[in-house]
């Protein structure tokens, strides 16, 4: 089975300062994704950003970068010059090899969540 | 607006009852998946459709079933609602089986009164 820890369940920092959120997992498999996502107070869950395992160079998307530690089986999230809409609950989300049904599923496994709050 | 589609948005009703929720997925998209998120479990995948095919089970109780139709909507039906049963319930889809990032629908919110 896999697992998906973020040690911060809520962090707040001003508008414009950088922040990173920490997030470590665990699974057994050797081909999976990373990614990270985002659910503002609409509810609605958007991709962050993804990052695909075999791949050593860390992921960016714009303001949003990733630091991904294979062998530490870590993965962070930097949110540079912070907005107010980056205000949002973010999990952390490892996707490993779908068994078939009756094989059991390991899938698509969140993280409880990091709650951050962007103050104006 | 990630192209998935969930009706109903809100949907209140008494333990003991059935209900249905239903999915479109994002055009193009054959994998249809269910998530339920709740305050005390978090969020918690159920169960995945492929090309109308079950693909993978997760933490999806008896009382729970799915199917995906040929148009390739789903339905997730509940049955024997119990009061832990309120939350909110996800769908999403992504264009394969797997290693695709999910697009999530904007979910419903199931109250069991």
């Amino acid at each position: 089975a896999q697992t998906v820890t973020q040690s911060q369940p809520e962090m707040s920092v001003q508008e414009a300062e950088t922040v990173t959120l920490s997030c470590t997992y665990d699974t057994s498999e050797n081909n999976y994704y990373l990614f990270w996502y985002k659910q503002p107070p609409s509810r609605q869950m958007i991709l962050v950003i993804r990052q695909e395992a075999y791949k050593q160079q860390n992921a960016t998307e714009n303001r949003f970068s990733v630091n991904f530690q294979k062998a530490a089986k870590s993965f962070s999230l930097k949110i540079s010059d912070s907005q107010l809409g980056d205000t949002a609950m973010y999990f952390c989300v490892v996707e490993g090899f779908m068994m078939y049904s009756g094989g059991g599923a390991d899938g698509l496994t969140f993280g409880k969540g990091t709650h951050l709050i962007i103050q104006p | 607006d990630s192209g998935v589609t969930q009706t109903p948005k809100h949907l209140i009703t008494a333990t003991g009852q059935r209900v249905t929720l239903r999915c479109s997925p994002r055009s193009g998209d054959l994998s249809v998946y269910w998530y339920q998120q709740s305050l005390d479990q978090g969020l918690q995948f159920l169960i995945q459709y492929y090309n109308g095919e079950e693909r993978a089970k997760g933490n999806i109780l008896e009382r729970f079933s799915a199917q995906q139709f040929p148009d390739l909507h789903s339905e997730l039906n509940l049955s024997s609602l119990e009061l832990g049963d309120s939350a909110l319930y996800f769908c999403a889809s992504s264009p394969s089986a797997g290693y695709y990032e999910q697009y999530f629908g904007p979910g419903t919110r199931l109250t069991v009164t």
